[in-house]
């Protein structure tokens, strides 16, 4: 079955410090994407980044990266030196063979000032 | 270029009451999908439309249905309410091609509360 599993439910840091999201997933599908998406209060999903299984190679956008690592399914994101506006709750997710979008419970960041 | 919109962004129900809530693509864009999303569950897809059929259904019951215009809106419509509808609606569009660089874009959801 497909699943994406953000064991992190909850993280707070405080501002300047990096953080690591954890996106851990499963699939029987040799080709795939992975997704993370940010929703800050205001409640739209804001694409991230957008990864195909073929493409291991690691991400890097401004403060943003991303570990994608298909030895131990994972897609992890760090955010370096993080920001107040960085509070958010991330998603990763998964898109299956029947092209539907399969999200992760999500991972509430708090950066406090 | 203009984002996804969604219509109402808020909407207050009673039980057996229905709803209709209205998506609007980027555009360019022929496939629309929808997703609820509830503390409890979190995100999960409901259908998705491209060219006014639809192409994926996830699983909800029947009270929840959906249809695409030829100008790529879509509607969802929610029949006879229940407690456990109330959530965020998100709504997606994506050029539906299923190529390789699909990615969707979210609108701003429809927060439906169901008193």
């Amino acid at each position: 079955a497909q699943k994406v599993t953000q064991a992190q439910t909850e993280i707070s840091v405080v501002e300047k410090e990096d953080v690591t999201l954890d996106c851990v997933y499963e699939t029987r599908d040799t080709t795939y994407y992975l997704f993370w998406y940010k929703q800050p209060p205001s409640g739209e999903l804001v694409f991230l980044i957008r990864r195909n299984s073929f493409d291991e190679q690691n991400e890097i956008s401004g403060r943003y990266s991303w570990n994608f690592q298909k030895s131990t399914s994972s897609f992890n994101f760090t955010i370096t030196a993080s920001q107040v506006v960085d509070s958010a709750v991330y998603f990763c997710a998964l898109r299956d063979r029947d092209d539907k979008i399969i999200f992760g419970k999500g991972t509430r960041l708090h950066i406090l000032p | 270029k203009a984002g996804v919109t969604q219509t109402p962004r808020y909407l207050i129900k009673t039980r057996g009451q229905q709803v209709t809530l209205s998506c609007s693509p980027i555009s360019g864009h022929r496939s629309v999908s929808w997703y609820q999303q509830t503390p409890g569950q979190g995100l999960q897809f409901l259908f998705e439309y491209f060219s006014e059929t639809q192409r994926n259904k996830g699983n909800f019951p029947g009270r929840f249905s959906g249809r695409q215009f030829s100008n790529s809106r879509s509607e969802m419509n929610v029949s006879t309410l229940e407690l456990g509808d109330s959530a965020l609606y998100l709504c997606a569009s994506s050029h539906g091609r299923l190529a390789e660089k699909e990615t969707r874009y979210f609108g701003p959801g429809t927060r439906l509360l169901v008193l």
